[in-house]
């Protein structure tokens, strides 16, 4: 198993510009996450997906889309790059999140810079 | 909205002491608790996590503890050697809304 894969590892952007981040994990994972992660801000949940075709807003969802038309991929897609979504952004996905709670396994991260 | 506290943000010890590091959740509904280690440009990885009918689960020099009532936990490392020198997350799911909220992190240093 690849686990969870995420493309590209870096970016650069300029501000107004839109990109796409890729997400796929091969688990058959039903949950999968986005996080930014800034320094002294922790890990912070922009979007999640709980299956195919249902995603919901996480803490800090602003400036960004999701969809998930496969169980496998989950793309993060920023629709006008802004300097404040310069940031490292992990891909996660868990078995499920019912009952008793299950470990999130992350992808490699993309460090994105805009500018 | 729910959130995770953690403290301390760095925490500098001297190898073979130990090391706690502590959180405190707001949703009463959470019931899975789990920890996370971040090297220096890696992804975090869980070390250690405890679900809400559990008081304390240990895993060699790693352990965590839980107080539902007063809604924190903590995580406890014995013996600490330098490989330990990372950053920690806590974080805490509630199976109701399927979100997982990190706290801010601790930045531990294992002196030699």
């Amino acid at each position: 198993n690849a686990g969870v894969t995420q493309t590209p590892k870096f970016q650069v952007l300029k501000t107004g510009q839109s990109m796409t981040l890729q997400c796929a994990q091969d688990m058959n994972h039903e949950y999968m996450s986005w996080y930014r992660q800034d320094p002294g801000m922790g890990l912070r949940l922009i979007h999640y997906s709980v299956g195919a075709g249902i995603t919901d807003q996480g803490e800090v969802p602003n400036g960004y889309n999701v969809s998930r038309s496969t169980t496998e991929d989950f793309p993060l897609r920023l629709l006008s790059a802004a300097p404040s979504q310069t940031s490292v952004y992990f891909c996660a996905s868990a078995l499920s999140l019912n009952s008793g709670g299950d470990e999130q396994y992350f992808g490699p991260g993309t460090r994105l810079t805009v500018t | 909205g729910e959130n995770v506290e953690q403290h301390p943000s760095t925490l500098s010890v001297q190898e073979g002491d130990s090391a706690v590091i502590k959180c405190t959740y707001s949703d009463s509904a959470s019931n899975y608790f789990p920890w996370y280690k971040q090297e220096l440009g890696k992804r975090p990885q869980l070390i250690i996590d405890i679900r809400s009918n559990v008081g304390e689960k240990k895993d060699q020099r790693i352990a965590v503890t839980l107080n539902k009532t007063a809604k924190h936990f903590s995580l406890h490392i014995t013996e600490t050697q330098p490989e330990d020198s990372a950053v920690y997350f806590c974080a805490a799911s509630n199976p109701g809304t399927y979100k997982y909220i990190f706290g801010t992190g601790t930045r531990l240093k294992v002196l030699a």
